[in-house]
């Protein structure tokens, strides 16, 4: 399968713990997003790189939420000192630059207990 | 700001009848309209855009501008169409191409 893939695909974490998910976009797209879902709701935008650099993020991400794309390939979420409103799907997807369509993972599903 | 509505989160038809998922949207300027779906243990997926004009797995939907509304339409429903339906949009306000997304429509189709 060569679309975006995403680990852990299930995280359940104690309330306070850091946890890190990591996302592999396809091959050679240089935009690449974060959304979470919760039930019964739509997907949310929390951020996006185009190649390294993070352009943009939302109000949604809180200072407790990194993400990085060190090399513009791979990405890393990570949410420190987690809450039990963090439990979430958090879905990657990424693109072959604007206006293209956007391809998503899976999924990384994340219980805080 | 931008909203995108679907007003039905469960909807059901039987095979071979007509099916319209509806989205209504809010948006200032000219947004590009999407419906992505997500089948059973599947990823999420775009069915289509509307910049696209084309039928996917016979749905298609027409953005009305002067209504606001990006409905999905399929004369004849298939089980296979049962899945989570998310209408979606995009434009310079969402950021990139960013996508807003509705709360989804679970359609069910009842052999």
């Amino acid at each position: 399968d060569t679309g975006v893939s995403q680990d852990p695909r299930h995280k359940i974490t104690k309330r306070g713990q850091n946890v890190t998910f990591r996302c592999d976009p396809i091959s050679e797209h240089n935009r690449l997003y974060w959304y979470r879902q919760t039930l019964g709701q739509g997907p949310e935008f929390l951020t996006y790189f185009q190649n390294e650099a993070q352009l943009e993020k939302s109000r949604l991400l809180s200072d407790r939420f990194s993400a990085e794309r060190p090399k513009g390939s791979f990405s890393t979420l990570e949410i420190q000192r987690t809450e039990q409103g963090d439990s979430a799907m958090y879905l990657c997807a990424s693109s072959l630059g604007g206006g293209n369509t956007i391809y998503f993972g899976e999924g990384s599903w994340l219980t805080v207990v | 700001a931008q909203r995108v509505t679907q007003p039905e989160k469960l909807l059901s038809v039987f095979k071979g009848a007509p099916v319209e998922l509806k989205c209504n949207y809010s948006y200032s300027g000219s947004p590009e309209l999407f419906w992505y779906v997500q089948y059973s243990r599947q990823r999420l997926q775009l069915l289509l855009r509307h910049i696209s004009r084309e039928s996917i797995k016979g749905f298609t939907a027409d953005l009305n501008k002067g209504e606001t509304s990006f409905h999905l339409k399929k004369p004849f429903a298939q089980e296979e169409d049962s899945a989570m339906y998310y209408c979606a949009l995009s434009g310079q306000r969402t950021g990139a191409n960013n996508l807003f997304f509705g709360t989804g429509t679970r359609l069910t189709v009842i052999p």
